[in-house]
């Protein structure tokens, strides 16, 4: 069956503008998680999702950071007024429910100029 | 204290030996574990799950757990150099919670 797909797989955005990550589940996956890895380190959690339901924002960065769940299915992660430091790759996961096996998207390579 | 700490490496391994990775987890009513692996670029991807006290084989791969001791360990007997990738420790921090994530151990195998 089909991953986890996460788009675009490559985001460049100047200083300051929007940006909208997107995440698909494998389908039937109640649990959904974003993480953010900079180059050569490890997984920083971010936000997941129980259905449509966001139990724990502690990871969030800031609050410039916000994400969405609608029909228990694809979630959207946005960060407004980008800065450099958001360079990184977000990493989108799925599981069929907590705390089951994780399975991971491609990412999205965020590069803010 | 770090909740799941691992060894950052890199870890190099002659081609054809036993590496050994290690990661300990301070929460003690944690009940799964998971070891993943990521190479350069890629995402994380599933290796092993355990869930008991003990060894769990598959393949080339064995994982250990010892919750009296908080430690989980991943074996990877006949390393190839197609092993060497960022190994990922995680653990659940009670069965309503997500994975609380290790920072990883870098392996190398030389061939």
């Amino acid at each position: 069956g089909a991953g986890v797909s996460q788009s675009p797989s490559n985001k460049v955005t100047e200083k300051g503008k929007d940006v909208e990550l997107r995440c698909d589940p494998i389908s039937g996956h109640t649990a959904l998680y974003w993480y953010r890895q900079s180059l050569g380190q490890g997984l920083e959690f971010l936000i997941y999702f129980q259905g449509n339901s966001a139990p724990d924002k502690s990871g969030l960065p800031s609050d410039r950071f916000s994400a969405e769940r609608t029909g228990g299915s694809v979630s959207t992660l946005t960060i407004q007024r980008t800065q450099q430091e958001d360079s990184a790759v977000y990493l989108c996961a799925s599981s069929l429910s907590l705390p089951d096996t994780q399975y991971f998207g491609p990412g999205t390579r965020l590069t803010v100029l | 204290q770090k909740e799941v700490e691992q060894n950052s490496g890199p870890l190099s391994v002659p081609e054809g030996a036993i590496a050994s990775l290690n990661c300990t987890y301070s929460d003690r009513v944690s009940q799964s574990f998971f070891w993943y692996r990521q190479y350069s670029g890629k995402s994380p991807e599933l290796i092993m799950s355990i869930y008991s006290n003990g060894d769990k084989e598959d393949g080339r791969f064995t994982a250990q757990l010892n919750k009296a001791s908080q430690y989980v360990s991943l074996l990877i007997r006949d390393s190839q150099p197609s092993d060497s990738a960022t190994y990922l420790c995680a653990v659940n921090k009670d069965s309503n919670y997500q994975l609380i994530w290790g920072a990883g151990t870098k392996l190398i195998i030389k061939p």
